[in-house]
């Protein structure tokens, strides 16, 4: 499997935006990058993925690396409610098994008022 | 389009009886992924499965576990002859068959006592 590497925690003060690196130095090029987030006693919620391009959506923006080795979760402005942990995977479109998604430890956000 | 449907959402169940948990997964979607996750610990995998079809189960326990998908109807993970050590949320995952985001349920937290 590629791995995926994330800092354990960080701390952001609300109103103000997050970078979440996440380092992915053997991924291949069937691999897509996927970012999902737990909340406290909830299920992960999906919140972006990508190829190559970066990526923007109603919740987060996505910043690919041009060699793909490394990408950045943007949190344009935090809120209390984005406290989570927020797991950067990355996940083949190769068929079979290669497609489950495999959750690291992640990093804990960690929002301050 | 309704989200990944999980039930019971609790379940108490006795040491030695069978656990039977369901998962709904979001129209249109035929691959489903199940997850377990004990108290404080992270996601770990446990099985993927098409419609009829077991594709990977590499994380699932050798004995008293089973998971199915049938052409009609949810998805189903069996847990026969239950122990404590199997308390924990287990949560549900569902995929389109091409390329997507993965959408989690609210999981079901089962109980053993």
């Amino acid at each position: 499997d590629a791995k995926t590497t994330q800092p354990n925690s960080m701390e952001s003060n609300e109103e103000e935006p997050v970078h979440l690196p996440c380092n992915h130095s053997t991924i291949s090029g069937t691999d897509y990058i996927h970012w999902y987030r737990q909340l406290p006693s909830q299920g992960p919620e999906y919140v972006i993925h990508g190829l190559t391009s970066n990526v923007n959506n109603r919740m987060a923006s996505l910043a690919i690396a041009e060699d793909r080795k490394s990408s950045t979760l943007i949190l344009h402005r935090a809120t209390l409610r984005d406290a989570a942990v927020y797991y950067c995977i990355l996940r083949s479109i190769s068929s079979g098994s290669a497609r489950q998604l495999t959750f690291g430890s992640g990093t804990q956000l960690t929002v301050l008022p | 389009n309704a989200g990944v449907m999980q039930n019971p959402r609790h379940l108490v169940r006795r040491r030695g009886q069978e656990a039977r948990l369901r998962c709904s997964p979001m129209k249109g979607h035929s691959h489903v992924y199940w997850y377990r996750q004990l108290p404080e610990e992270g996601l770990k995998f446990m099985v993927y499965l098409q419609k009829e079809n077991i594709i990977d189960e590499s994380g699932m326990p050798k004995e008293r576990f089973s998971a199915e998908f049938p052409k009609e109807g949810p998805s189903i993970l069996r847990i026969q002859q239950v122990v404590r050590g199997d308390s924990a949320a287990y949560f549900c995952a569902s995929s389109p068959a091409t390329e997507g985001a993965a959408f989690f349920g609210q999981g079901t937290r089962l109980t053993v006592v």
